[in-house]
């Protein structure tokens, strides 16, 4: 199984760019890096997922290195509806794998 | 709207109780999953389910009993549940039920147990 560590909160202000580190040292060749949002009372929310190098999207982009034991998600120009709780997930075989973790508190200050 | 819908959204019971949580998806799925996430805690996947036969069951207690009648549908029965199965209880779906698969949640129902 590959387990996911992430940062347990972050603080950022309105405006600026966040980068939220995942550590998966033990990913397999044909596991996907998969990103969710939840806000609270509410079922998480897909932003994005990668497999290698870097992907895009309208909400976020996912920077994975060669050896992807890691990935960033970086969301540009944070604001206040931003704060959330960001997982990381990666896997490939069964779903029963997957574990959403503790997650990255995400916290906006105006 | 993520194209799963939970209801109903709010539930109160008595431990003696029986009550059913209903879960549908409008995407053409073929996998759906239940998922407890109590307070200030992870989520837990609690059951699978692929083409409409269950292919996890996370060591959960009896007193929860998942059905599902098709691919579009997801049922979970509660009964003579305890105060800690209060929690928000969340329903997903996904293309299959492979690990890679992005799953769509409901909004969920927050349970309270009495």
């Amino acid at each position: 199984l590959a387990k996911t560590t992430q940062p347990i909160s972050m603080d950022s202000y309105e405006g600026q760019e966040v980068n939220i580190t995942c550590s998966h040292n033990n990913i397999a060749t044909n596991d996907y890096i998969t990103w969710y949002q939840q806000f609270p009372s509410q079922g998480p929310r897909f932003i994005i997922q990668g497999y290698k190098t870097k992907v895009t999207n309208e909400v976020a982009s996912l920077f994975i290195p060669a050896d992807r034991k890691s990935s960033t998600l970086s969301l540009p120009r944070v604001s206040l509806s931003d704060t959330a709780v960001y997982y990381c997930l990666v896997g490939s075989g069964s779903a029963r794998q997957l574990t959403f973790g503790s997650g990255t508190q995400l916290t906006v200050l105006p | 709207e993520t194209g799963v819908t939970q209801t109903p959204r709010h539930l109160v019971m008595g431990m003696t109780n029986k009550k059913s949580l209903k879960c549908e998806q409008h995407l053409g799925h073929n996998a759906m999953y239940w998922y407890k996430q109590s307070a200030k805690k992870p989520l837990e996947l609690m059951f699978v389910y692929s083409l409409e036969e269950r292919v996890e069951n996370n060591s959960v207690p009896s007193r929860f009993s998942p059905e599902c009648p098709n691919s579009s549908h997801l049922f979970l029965h509660l009964h003579t549940l305890q105060p800690e199965d209060s929690a928000l209880y969340l329903c997903a779906s996904s293309q299959d039920s492979q690990g890679g698969n992005i799953q769509y949640f409901g909004a969920g129902t927050r349970l309270s147990v009495l």
